[in-house]
């Protein structure tokens, strides 16, 4: 049973420039959530999918960001003229509901904004 | 609207010392509860949970935490430290009533231990 992966690991990239990060999450979870977090700070919640469906998306999110999960398997979290305040660990994680809200968490991809 | 706080953003214990990290959260019903740990460099790795039944709960690594909800706490304990519990612990809610959802994290206690 593999866990949840996320690709690519670390992403360096110039002010302007647009970004798309994939997470693939455990094959029989429903939810997908993608999280941020900076040096010292506890992981904020982006957006999250049940199956295709995004339920929920953080009002803190700007319109630069933009995540889809087409099919309910994979999801990718896009960023459009990146910033230099973006530059963040981006974690993905998956669960499966309704069993209690353990949410399942991937290495995360490590955004550098030059 | 839920929150998490998390009591000193850095404690430092002694090898074998017991180890208290707390952690109080607001909610207006009883969330579930959930510890999480980062290694460096690692993703976020769940100690324990509190969903419902024994307040006081069980986790990895001869960690465990209990749920009052009379001081809205869910402090994590550990008898005596070693040095590989040297990490970053994360305190989360999410909504019951979401059947979980997503996670508020309080800002996170890195735990250093001495030899």
């Amino acid at each position: 049973d593999t866990g949840v992966s996320q690709d690519p690991r670390h992403k360096i990239t110039k002010r302007g420039q647009n970004v798309t990060f994939r997470c693939d999450p455990i094959s029989e979870h429903n939810r997908l959530y993608w999280y941020r977090q900076t040096l010292g700070q506890g992981p904020e919640f982006l957006t999250y999918f049940q199956n295709e469906a995004q339920l929920e998306k953080s009002r803190l999110l700007s319109d630069r960001f933009s995540a889809e999960r087409p099919k309910g398997s994979f999801s990718t979290l896009e960023i459009q003229r990146t910033e230099q305040g973006d530059s963040a660990m981006y974690l993905c994680a998956s669960s499966l509901a309704p069993t209690g809200g353990q949410q399942f968490f991937g290495p995360g991809t490590r955004l550098t904004v030059l | 609207a839920q929150s998490v706080t998390q009591l000193g953003s850095h404690v430092s214990v002694s090898e074998g010392a017991l180890v208290l990290l707390r952690c109080n959260y607001s909610s207006s019903v009883p969330p579930y509860l959930f510890w999480y740990v980062q290694y460096p460099n690692q993703g976020l790795q769940l100690l324990l949970k509190y969903t419902t039944g024994a307040t006081l709960v069980k986790g990895i690594n001869g960690f465990e935490a209990e749920f009052k909800k009379s001081e809205t706490s869910f402090h994590l304990t550990k008898p005596s430290a070693h040095m590989s519990d040297a990490a970053e612990y994360f305190c989360a809610v999410s909504d019951r009533g979401n059947q979980g959802g997503k996670l508020i994290f309080g800002q996170g206690t890195e735990l250093s231990v001495k030899p």
